[in-house]
């Protein structure tokens, strides 16, 4: 059972922006950065977003990062169907000494 | 660019072990992370277990502690975890994957991961 929540599923049609939250708590989210990852079907996970708002190289801008307090969140502008995949938050949790994966969001593209 | 191939999932009885590899291509910073990543069938993904390059500490999911130990061999960049005790909650795709974390760990992310492999537990 995770301690990240996440709302189990977001849509949107093309071109549309959808946000994700990623609710935790003071020794997760509250104490330390937020990551967000790409999960499509049959591929392995990559790296979307790290340190809450950063974005690796050959990720696209319309994906974006923010955190506040024991929350955070991830935007999707211009929704494209290529960005059809379950989006997982992360952050390490002080009180587990472990990295804690978000329940997951299965984003639909209409 | 890192690579990372694991090997070694495969059908196991429960109660059995089993042995996982992750042949990593490089090591070139101290702040590294090396970790067990793991995905049941229908369900999200769960963080096994890590290991730290700067200071040889091993971490571990509580759902795993005391029944699977990390370890790496210096010699050909190589990751293992070690699985006792299994049992079908333990059935998934593991994927190794390699990143960075600071000092105190505020920053922990995973930026390159295999491709995985399957453990399936089953009489």
């Amino acid at each position: 059972q995770s301690v990240l929540t996440q709302p189990p599923s977001a849509s949107g049609t093309p071109g549309q922006r959808v946000t994700i939250s990623c609710s935790g708590g003071n020794s997760n989210i509250g104490s330390n950065a937020v990551d967000w990852y790409q999960h499509l079907p049959g591929a392995a996970p990559t790296l979307l977003i790290f340190t809450s708002n950063q974005r690796p190289s050959g990720v696209p801008a319309r994906f974006s990062g923010s955190k506040s307090g024991t929350s955070a969140s991830l935007a999707i502008s211009g929704l494209q169907s290529e960005d059809e995949a379950d989006y997982y938050c992360a952050a390490w949790d002080d009180s587990l000494s472990g990295y804690v994966f978000g329940t997951g969001t299965k984003v639909t593209v209409l | 660019e890192v690579q990372l191939l694991e090997s070694g999932g495969g059908l196991v009885q429960p109660g059995g072990s089993l042995r996982l590899s992750c042949a990593a291509s490089e090591f070139t910073s101290d702040n590294y992370v090396i970790t067990w990543v793991r995905q049941a069938p229908g369900k999200g993904l769960e963080w096994v277990s890590g290991f730290s390059g700067d200071s040889g500490r091993t971490y571990y999911a509580n759902s795993v502690k005391g029944r699977f130990t990390i370890s790496k061999d210096n010699s050909n960049n190589t990751l293992y975890l070690q699985m006792d005790s299994l049992g079908a909650g333990d059935t998934a795709v593991y994927y190794c994957a390699k990143g960075y974390h600071s000092s105190g760990y505020y920053q922990y992310y995973l930026d390159h991961w295999g491709q995985g492999t399957l453990v399936t537990v089953s009489s």
